[in-house]
């Protein structure tokens, strides 16, 4: 089993749509959980934080944590053609290592 | 700030080279981070630091490769020698204390390619 899973993509979404991104984790230790964005050919850029249980919002985009199931979310409202990219989940575990998952690539059709 | 600065940014090599990866991180930054990206393995951490010292090197795939930061403004990612599978884009991130939430900042990467 792998660290960190994501949905293996690719995601297409029209615009204006909701889009859900998944991700699951292994280390039951795990403290802090990221959402970065990736552009073709571009480096990570963090989107969102989250450390406790629950949704955090901001602007359009919703993290949702829930610790007992070791799974964590990423919602994009009104999906626009610029959310296009690949979505990448990392994980801060034990010992203050962060571990990133595969990426699921995102598609908004205009 | 100039962010996490990297070079170089662009690097073909012979098989059997050596090659030496530079960044520097963002002043102030604890934590330095190197990654490897590619399309089969997606982005996996090689080595981190901090404070100057080495905490976690499992991700370091063989002994052709090594890391250092011999100070807080420098750290290099040496392949010795290269080979084709090395071929992908490396990634250098810091990180700020406190670090429990704090975002890593990555640097432009270097694409390495190894014929």
């Amino acid at each position: 089993q792998k660290e960190v899973e994501q949905n293996s993509g690719p995601l297409s979404v029209p615009e204006g749509a909701i889009a859900s991104l998944n991700c699951t984790y292994s280390d039951r230790g795990s403290q802090s959980f990221f959402w970065y964005r990736q552009y073709s050919g571009k480096s990570p850029e963090l989107i969102m934080f989250i450390y406790s249980n629950g949704d955090k919002e901001d602007g359009r985009f919703t993290a949702q944590l829930n610790k007992a199931s070791q799974y964590v979310s990423l919602l994009i409202r009104d999906s626009q053609p610029s959310d296009s990219a690949t979505y990448l989940c990392a994980v801060k575990g034990s010992y203050d290592k962060v571990i990133f998952g595969p990426g699921t690539s995102l598609s908004v059709i205009p | 700030d100039a962010g996490v600065i990297q070079s170089p940014r662009h690097e073909v090599t012979e098989m059997g080279q050596e090659v030496t990866l530079r960044c520097k991180p963002i002043s102030g930054h604890d934590y330095l981070f190197w990654y490897r990206q590619t399309m089969m393995r997606g982005l996996e951490l090689l080595i981190y630091f901090n404070n100057n010292v080495p905490i976690d090197d499992s991700g370091m795939p063989e002994d052709r490769f090594s890391a250092k930061m011999p100070n807080a403004s420098f750290s290099t990612l040496k392949i010795q020698p290269s080979e084709p599978r090395d071929s992908a884009v490396y990634f250098c991130a810091s990180s700020p204390p406190p670090w429990q939430a704090s975002e890593q900042y990555f640097g432009p990467g270097t694409r390495l390619t190894v014929t």
